[in-house]
């Protein structure tokens, strides 16, 4: 049974480019969160993604935004990198309806 | 907005050494979990505790959920060094933001054999 698998593992970016990391859950999960964890944090909530829509949302700006697609695989896109979003983007799948996530390995990304 | 704050930031310890780990909030959450993350990988979960005053234990760890469901400790008897690793607190609010979880800042335990 595959866990949750997540592409690219690692990129690196320059300022102002766009980038698209992309997530399968684990066999069974239909939700899907993303999170952002900086060097030394612990990680932040981005949104959530359940039946192709977004169902809740951290308080990140419009630059990231997501989608889901039918068979629950989903991306997260940043557009207008800065710096700052260096960080190791984790995805998360759960079961509908419960808080137990199951996390992918992460993408490491690099902004210079 | 609500807040976790994990203590100590950093532990450095010696093997058969005991341990624990305090996670806490002024907000009350529905859950509380704790998850141990290693260099590479994303968080693995240990537990889930829902319940004011719980206590669960997995093996050496001990885990407790304050009264008020506010805080949350993790006690780790006789430490051995594959319990090194980024141990992080996460409080869940439920209800239709299962899957939103708040992190802690995440302590840093590294075992020396």
């Amino acid at each position: 049974d595959a866990g949750v698998t997540q592409s690219p593992t690692h990129l690196i970016k320059t300022r102002g480019q766009q980038v698209t990391l992309r997530c399968s859950p684990k066999s069974g999960h239909d939700t899907v969160s993303w999170y952002q964890q900086a060097l030394g944090q612990g990680p932040q909530f981005i949104f959530q993604y359940y039946e192709e829509e977004e169902r809740q949302r951290g308080n990140f700006p419009d630059r990231f935004s997501g989608h889901q697609f039918p068979n629950y695989s989903s991306e997260l896109n940043v557009n207008a990198l800065l710096l700052g979003d260096s960080a190791l983007y984790l995805c998360a799948s759960s079961r509908p309806n419960t808080g137990e996530l199951f996390f992918g390995e992460g993408s490491r990304l690099t902004v210079l | 907005t609500q807040l976790l704050e994990q203590s100590p930031q950093f532990l450095s310890i010696q093997e058969g050494e005991n341990l624990t780990v305090y996670c806490n909030s002024s907000s009350v959450f529905s859950s509380l979990q704790w998850y141990r993350q290693e260099p590479g990988e994303g968080p693995v979960l240990l537990v889930t505790v829902v319940t004011g005053g719980e206590v669960k234990k997995l093996k050496r760890l001990t885990f407790q959920f304050g009264d008020a469901r506010k805080d949350s400790s993790l006690h780790i008897t006789a430490a051995q060094p594959g319990d090194t690793g980024l141990y992080l607190c996460a409080g869940g609010a439920g209800g239709t933001s299962y899957g939103k979880l708040t992190f802690g800042q995440g302590t840093i335990l590294t075992v020396h054999p």
